[in-house]
């Protein structure tokens, strides 16, 4: 078993719809990190979190750390949001980083 | 403020050749990590540097080396290359240690044939 394992692996949502990609470890961890891909391979980091939920304009990334469970939101989804959305767990007392196979997300206008 | 660079983007390498390939962290920032991302695999951590010191290193064998030089650019070599380390080679920087927020370059894709 992964010690990141994220849901689903594929999404196929219509233009506006609400979104939401899962992450769930088994590690104890410092911090998480969502990230995304798009074609070509650049990676952004979306958000960094150690507790509680963060917004940035339609994402939301919320953790529960007791649960050792994350989630991604998408609000108003958008076809440019296509992309693959990866988790990531920052173990404690290390300083490597765990990944999730990731979600290919498309969204269809 | 410029973002992580990688170079080269592309490369592609005979097997058994060596290649290094460099990247140059935000100004600023003091630990780069790198990673390697296949189809078979997905992303997975090589090691990472903190002020020119290797603080991890993840389960790659020795042929992968790397280096940070004082100016916290860093280089990793892969040496006698096999097919299988064709892959996405990725590196990021962050300002401290991970509990600190990760900026990725756009990646070196290596290609061997």
């Amino acid at each position: 078993k992964n010690e990141v394992e994220q849901s689903p692996q594929n999404l196929t949502a219509q233009e506006g719809e609400f979104i939401t990609i899962n992450c769930s470890y088994s590690v104890g961890i410092s911090a998480l990190h969502w990230l995304q891909q798009h074609p070509g391979g650049g990676i952004v980091s979306l958000f960094m979190l150690s507790s509680g939920k963060k917004k940035h304009g339609r994402l939301i990334a919320t953790i529960n750390i007791q649960e050792k469970h994350s989630s991604l939101h998408i609000t108003a989804s958008h076809p440019r949001d296509s992309a693959v959305y990866i988790c990531a767990v920052v173990p404690y007392n290390n300083n490597d980083m765990r990944f999730g196979a990731g979600t290919r997300l498309t969204v269809k206008p | 403020k410029a973002g992580v660079t990688q170079t080269p983007r592309y490369l592609i390498k005979t097997r058994g050749q060596q290649v290094t390939l460099s990247c140059s962290p935000i100004s600023g920032h003091r630990s780069v990590s790198w990673y390697q991302q296949t189809p078979g695999q997905g992303l997975q951590f090589l090691f990472e540097y903190f002020s020119e010191t290797q603080r991890n290193k993840g389960n790659f064998p020795g042929r992968f080396s790397g280096r940070q030089f004082s100016n916290s650019r860093s280089e990793m070599n892969v040496s006698t290359l096999e097919l299988g380390d064709s892959a996405l080679y990725l590196c990021a920087s962050s300002p401290g240690r991970w509990n600190t927020e990760a900026f990725f370059g756009q990646g070196t894709r290596l290609t061997v044939v």
